[in-house]
């Protein structure tokens, strides 16, 4: 079985910009859940996805949004970029069921300048 | 709230030597947890995850470990370190029956010849 791909890889944005990232799940999987990851944060939830429902969300702000399609990829949105904003970007995919292990792709670096 | 403390944020081990990474959760049940490595520049592994079945876990690459009720630890163990564990490991819980995952601060593993 093919892994959790991710697109782009690597992404250098202008603050105010806004960016669009991709994630494509394991086959057969339902659930698709964001993470960002910066040195001083750590790893943080920003949401996920199970059957192109929002199911569950962290603690950002709006400009951070997501969506899940019907063959479950799903898209991350970031809306006027902060310099903060720049992080590794992953996505988790799980079968959205017990015990709902998660299998991440490799990430998409975000660098706002 | 759920949380996960992983007691040290850097262990250092000479090759052949034992591997000891803590972690303690807080829970008012028994949750599910997991253990992730991340190497360099790369997306997060599953190393293993307790579900309640067995206490004594065992992952891949010779990783086990032990989940403990009464110390609410969940410390991850290896007979004998390879150079190429050298990475970074999380400790990681469910948050309640979603795809929310509560990650620990991280604990970067040195392994010296």
């Amino acid at each position: 079985k093919a892994g959790v791909t991710q697109t782009p890889r690597y992404l250098i944005k202008t603050r105010g910009q806004q960016v669009t990232l991709s994630c494509s799940p394991i086959s057969g999987h339902r659930s698709v859940s964001w993470y960002q990851q910066t040195p001083g944060q750590g790893l943080q939830f920003l949401f996920e996805y199970f059957s192109e429902t929002q199911r569950n969300k962290g603690n950002f702000p709006g400009r951070f949004s997501g969506r899940q399609f019907s063959n479950s990829r799903s898209e991350m949105n970031v809306s006027t970029l902060e310099l903060g904003d720049s992080a590794l970007y992953l996505c988790a995919s799980s079968s959205g069921t017990s015990p709902y292990e998660q299998y991440f792709g490799p990430g998409t670096r975000l660098t706002v300048t | 709230a759920q949380s996960v403390t992983q007691l040290d944020s850097h262990v250092s081990v000479s090759e052949g030597t034992p591997v000891l990474l803590r972690c303690n959760y807080s829970s008012s049940y028994s949750p599910s947890l997991f253990w992730y490595v991340q190497h360099p520049n790369k997306g997060l592994q599953l190393l293993l995850k307790y579900t309640s079945a067995a206490t004594l876990v065992k992952g891949i690459n010779g990783f086990e470990a032990e989940f403990k009720k009464s110390e609410t630890s969940f410390h991850l163990t290896k007979p004998s370190a390879h150079m190429s564990d050298a990475a970074e490991y999380f400790c990681v819980a469910l948050s309640g029956n979603t795809g929310k995952l509560i990650f620990g601060q991280g604990t970067t593993l040195q392994v010296k010849p």
